[in-house]
């Protein structure tokens, strides 16, 4: 069975610009949350969508967006990029609802902002 | 105050060694317990999870759980240079997003 995959792997952007990341969970899965990791420090929530719906948004500017399609799949949309925003995105997917919420990774997405 | 809170490290052991680490964290409501190992420049992969006091064991690892004292740690029985990661712990309570740790580095010397 395939994991959650996630595009693209890297990507290079200027200051200002929008980028959208793509990410598809994991067969079953009904869970998508984004999170953002700055080298040297834990994943930092951004979103969490389960059946399409919001559930979760941490302490992200609105310059930040995502939304959940039917089949499950989510994109991350970030507007105006900042030379700050240059991390490594991940997406992890989840059984949800009542499940004890294991989180399972993406490869992830390096974005650089020049 | 941090929701969830690690030793930074680096942690160094000795090859076959046991490398011990340690976590708390704030919120007395959580209720699931992870630890993830991650790789440099990879993402993060599921070793535990723990749900209820006590210890958990799977092959070389141990999670232990204490909700009255708000601690869990991981304990890697006969370190191996491939255990050489950085080692997140994360909370999770239910409804709730899950929270990660800055994250513990450890290095295991042959």
């Amino acid at each position: 069975d395939a994991g959650v995959t996630q595009s693209p792997t890297h990507l290079i952007k200027t200051r200002g610009q929008h980028v959208t990341l793509r990410c598809s969970p994991i067969s079953g899965h009904k869970s998508v949350s984004w999170y953002q990791q700055v080298l040297g420090q834990g994943p930092q929530f951004i979103f969490q969508y389960y059946e399409k719906e919001e559930r979760g948004r941490g302490n992200f500017p609105d310059r930040f967006s995502a939304r959940q399609f039917p089949n499950y799949s989510s994109e991350l949309n970030v507007n105006a990029l900042l030379l700050g925003d240059s991390a490594l995105y991940l997406c992890a997917s989840s059984l949800g609802g009542a499940a004890k919420n294991i989180q399972y990774f993406g490869a992830g997405t390096r974005l650089s902002v020049l | 105050q941090k929701e969830v809170e690690q030793n930074s490290g680096p942690l160094s052991v000795p090859e076959g060694a046991i490398a011990s680490l340690n976590c708390t964290y704030s919120d007395r409501v959580s209720q699931s317990f992870f630890w993830y190992r991650q790789y440099s420049g990879k993402s993060p992969e599921l070793i535990m999870s723990i749900y209820s006091n006590g210890d958990k064991e799977d092959g070389r690892f141990t999670a232990q759980l204490n909700k009255a004292s708000q601690y869990v740690s991981l304990l890697i029985r006969d370190s191996q240079p491939s255990d050489s990661a950085t080692y997140l712990c994360a909370s999770h309570r239910s409804g709730d997003k899950v929270i990660f740790g800055p994250g513990t580095s450890l290095s295991v010397i042959p």
